[in-house]
């Protein structure tokens, strides 16, 4: 069974320009997560899919983020524009339906804003 | 709101030494709590949960943790290491509202170091 999986896997951008991280959770799994860690500091979670639609997005910094989930399978996350502090590793997981499942994660995205 | 707290930022310990990574979180309930770890070049896999039920929790790799509800404590320990298990250690918690399909919250990560 494929794991969670994330593209790219590296992205060097320029500030001001666009980035697209793409996330493809394990099949069927309905809750998709979006984390990021800022060098240096802790993992910090950005927004929580159930299925296509937005459960908590508490923790998305700005308006220069946006997460979709088209038909509740893979995941987008696009930042426009990216600026400096927005570097760092992007983190995508997944979990299934039930109680008490295990969330599992992707390898990551890491971003680095010149 | 709950955090976490992993005071150690660097452990660096001989192999074949026996290991502790301290956690200490902070909320009002009894959380769901978590260790992952992230090895180079890898992502996060999950190394042990505790969700209810038996305080001691065995884990992948020969890891186990301890939850002390007095301490507010989840540390975790190895009684021998070996030059793989340096890595990062990151210890997480949930607030169990969602029976754990819910954001969790990381500490800052422990890096730990392996000498021969």
């Amino acid at each position: 069974e494929a794991g969670v999986t994330q593209f790219p896997s590296h992205s060097v951008i320029e500030k001001g320009q666009t980035v697209t991280l793409r996330c493809d959770p394990i099949s069927g799994h309905d809750n998709l997560y979006w984390y990021r860690r800022v060098m240096g500091k802790e993992i910090k979670f950005l927004l929580h899919f159930v299925k296509e639609s937005k459960q908590d997005e508490s923790g998305m910094p700005n308006n220069r983020f946006l997460a979709e989930r088209t038909g509740g399978t893979y995941s987008t996350l696009k930042v426009q524009p990216a600026e400096l502090e927005d570097s760092g590793v992007y983190f995508c997981a997944s979990s299934g339906t039930g109680l008490r499942n295990t969330i599992y994660f992707g390898e990551g995205s890491w971003l680095t804003v010149v | 709101a709950q955090s976490v707290t992993q005071p150690d930022i660097h452990i660096t310990v001989s192999e074949g030494a026996s290991l502790e990574l301290r956690c200490n979180y902070s909320y009002g309930a009894t959380p769901y709590l978590f260790w992952y770890v992230q090895s180079p070049g890898q992502g996060l896999q999950l190394l042990l949960k505790y969700f209810s039920g038996d305080t001691l929790v065995q884990g992948i790799k020969g890891f186990e943790a301890e939850f002390k509800r007095s301490q507010s404590s989840f540390n975790l320990r190895k009684p021998s290491v070996h030059w793989s298990d340096a890595a990062e250690y990151f210890c997480a918690v949930a607030r169990g509202a969602n029976f754990g399909n819910e954001k969790l919250t990381f500490g800052t990560g422990t890096r730990l170091t392996i000498i021969p």
